[in-house]
């Protein structure tokens, strides 16, 4: 809710290394944090998200980190593919159970 | 495939024109969100139905309205429409636990506006 900064918002890496892409919000409320990935020309396809009962979540080679003393949450994609070049969007739901407020996007390239 | 239709995949009109976008949600899913997507403004939430009744609104200009209907469908409707109306539209869809829930986007309308 309310303002949700993401950083950076571009990331070129190598194949096989790690990208990390960080968000902070402002909304002390905020409860849940998912992350979407958007593809040229597709809509946001949800890849992984968070409520703030927990400070962790992964899955295979993407986990999130919830920070909620600091207010920001993070996307960590390990040994990246080419696949994985996209735009990934942060969010938040504020103290809402309806309106996502999103990050502006951080376009990842991933070089073979 | 996340499962939510939309149609049509683009729209091109003139300015002063409506146009309605139309979005089948996920089987089961009682909630529909309609979200514009914008070079400057980026993903900014429209409105939100659940069950066929308004539920929340967001930076929705007066110029535009939606409906869910019986069958659970959403129409977003845009009239007099302007050039910076041009800009990807999507619909997500959720059970509408309130849990807040996970939301499930479609592929999006992109309309241009001539």
């Amino acid at each position: 809710g309310e303002n949700v900064e993401q950083h950076p918002s571009t990331l070129s890496v190598q194949e096989g290394d790690s990208a990390v892409i960080k968000c902070t919000y402002s909304d002390s409320a905020s409860n849940y944090f998912p992350w979407y990935k958007q593809e040229l020309g597709k809509g946001p396809q949800l890849i992984i998200d968070i409520r703030s009962n927990v400070g962790e979540k992964k899955d295979q080679r993407i986990a999130v980190t919830l920070n909620k003393t600091a207010k920001h949450f993070s996307l960590h994609i390990t040994e990246t593919q080419p696949e994985d070049s996209a735009v990934y969007f942060c969010a938040d739901s504020g103290g809402s159970n309806y309106k996502l407020t999103f990050g502006k996007g951080t376009l990842l390239t991933v070089n073979p | 495939d996340s499962g939510v239709t939309q149609t049509p995949k683009h729209l091109i009109t003139a300015t002063g024109q409506r146009v309605t976008l139309r979005c089948s949600p996920r089987s089961g899913d009682l909630s529909v969100y309609w979200y514009q997507q914008s070079l400057d403004q980026g993903l900014q939430f429209l409105i939100q139905y659940y069950n066929g009744e308004e539920r929340a609104k967001g930076n929705i200009l007066e110029r535009f309205s939606a409906q869910q209907f019986p069958d659970l469908h959403s129409e977003l409707n845009l009239s007099s429409l302007e050039l910076g109306d041009s800009a990807l539209y999507f619909c997500a869809s959720s059970p509408g636990t309130g849990a807040p829930d996970t939301q499930y986007f479609g592929p999006g309308t992109r309309l241009t506006v001539l």
